[in-house]
């Protein structure tokens, strides 16, 4: 079946400094992938969908400045986590769907990041 | 507007206990999706199952089980005989067949199975 990777899976930072996420599509083309955002004990919710070669579509309430994606590839899309603060801590996990399978997404293996 | 709920937060049995995760959806499309997510402690979201709109009927793969009610827009979730490695956070989900295929996703149900 597909696999998606992200990477890292744990990332510890420092007040203001930027950390990148990526999620990756192992064994399939992705032209679209999606980034979500758990807090604690809460939802998933979605905070932007990630468009191969074009911007990426944040959903209302998302900074756009502060949560910055790149989908450079069919197989690679990356978000940065700009001046990131205590209050980014969080899941973040991301998907992908392999058109060569039935319909369904497929998720990474998310990143827990904690900014001190 | 898409809407999934689990009204259930926390649901806590015995091993070898039956137990049922609700899952209620609201949606004004015919053709949607619905799906279930197991995530361990650890994080990641395993699959569970999907279903269509369209497909009703019910299913059981090993010690779980699907009840889908469209009458109810209801998507239950029944774990038979549960067993320790069951404890997780279940979630439901729901997606439109539009363009976008975002995922819309319940609270989560935390599960878990007591030794």
């Amino acid at each position: 079946g597909a696999v998606v990777s992200q990477h890292p899976s744990r990332v510890i930072c420092k007040s203001g400094t930027s950390v990148k996420i990526e999620c990756r599509s192992l064994d399939f083309q992705a032209t679209t992938m999606f980034w979500y955002r758990q807090f604690p004990k809460k939802s998933l919710m979605l905070m932007a969908t990630s468009n191969e070669g074009s911007k990426a579509t944040y959903e209302q309430g998302v900074e756009k400045d502060k949560f910055l994606i790149n989908h450079a590839s069919l197989t690679l899309s990356t978000l940065t986590v700009t001046s990131a603060h205590p209050e980014d801590s969080s899941f973040y996990i991301c998907s992908a769907r392999d058109l060569s399978e039935n319909y369904g997404y497929t998720f990474g293996s998310g990143t827990r990041l904690t900014v001190v | 507007a898409q809407k999934v709920t689990q009204a259930q937060t926390e649901i806590s049995v015995v091993e070898k206990e039956d137990v049922t995760l609700d899952c209620v959806y609201e949606t004004r499309d015919t053709t949607y999706y619905l799906f279930w997510y197991k995530q361990p402690p650890s994080g990641e979201l395993v699959f569970l199952i999907r279903r269509n709109s369209f497909d009703e009927q019910n299913e059981i793969s090993g010690r779980y089980s699907w009840n889908f009610q469209k009458s109810t827009s209801s998507f239950n979730f029944t774990i038979t005989a549960s067993q320790v490695v069951d404890s997780a956070v279940y979630f439901c989900a729901l997606s439109e067949a539009g363009r976008t295929y975002k995922y819309i996703f319940g609270t989560g149900t935390r599960l878990k199975v007591l030794a």
